[in-house]
């Protein structure tokens, strides 16, 4: 089955610093790879994906990532980081039979 | 326009008692989905349903729990029986294909069971 791994727990940057949020994937076949945000008593809200063509994908609030092949990877970022970025974080992959599998979720928290 | 939207927003039953969740997805999305978020993890796939038939329901822990989506459109999560161990999250998705489309999710159904 397709997996994704998060190997943070938290991340903590200062605002206005870039933030990077990490994702790894292991998967058979072509990677379907997500990222989704999810603040406080909320559900989960689409950021950005990796389907195919460029590696670096741009999405929602100025988030963007980069897929790396060699290195399994789908790291999230943000050139500046704004203190309403705080919040859970999920990367995610399209497993075959077309459900999400989710990563375990890092916790962003960007000081003033 | 209008999101996923799930009913009640929280649910607070008895063990042993029966539950029903709502969830009413984004118009015209053919493909929805269940998930269950316990605290501190990250969202687990229960079944997807693509039009009016469950396509993959291997996420479901026991036969406790069934759902339907009998015109289509809305779905229902049911449980029986309620465990302790059922507390959680559960959150709905709808995407208009499967496969490559965005799932789209609702605010969720905090479930407690005393």
């Amino acid at each position: 089955a397709q997996s994704v791994a998060q190997p943070e727990d938290q991340v903590n940057v200062a605002e206005g610093n870039p933030l990077t949020v990490k994702c790894t994937y292991s998967v058979s076949g072509n990677p379907y790879l997500f990222w989704y945000v999810q603040y406080p008593n909320r559900g989960l809200q689409f950021l950005l994906k990796y389907i195919t063509g460029d590696n670096l994908v741009k999405g929602s609030y100025g988030f963007e990532a980069e897929f790396n092949k060699s290195q399994t990877s789908f790291h999230l970022k943000k050139p500046s980081a704004l203190v309403s970025d705080s919040a859970l974080y999920f990367c995610a992959v399209r497993d075959i039979g077309n459900d999400m599998r989710f990563g375990a979720g890092t916790r962003l928290t960007v000081k003033p | 326009g209008a999101g996923v939207s799930q009913t009640p927003s929280n649910k607070v039953t008895e063990k042993g008692k029966y539950v029903e969740l709502r969830c009413d997805p984004i118009s015209g999305h053919t493909a929805l989905y269940w998930y269950r978020q316990s605290l501190g993890q990250g969202p687990e796939f229960l079944i997807y349903f693509q039009g009016t038939g469950a396509a993959d329901d291997s996420g479901l822990p026991n036969d406790r729990f069934f759902a339907v989506r009998p015109e289509g459109s809305v779905s229902t999560l049911k449980i029986q029986r309620t465990e302790r161990g059922d507390s959680a999250v559960y959150l709905c998705a709808s995407s208009a294909r499967p496969t490559t489309d965005t799932q789209y999710f609702g605010p969720g159904t905090r479930l407690t069971v005393l």
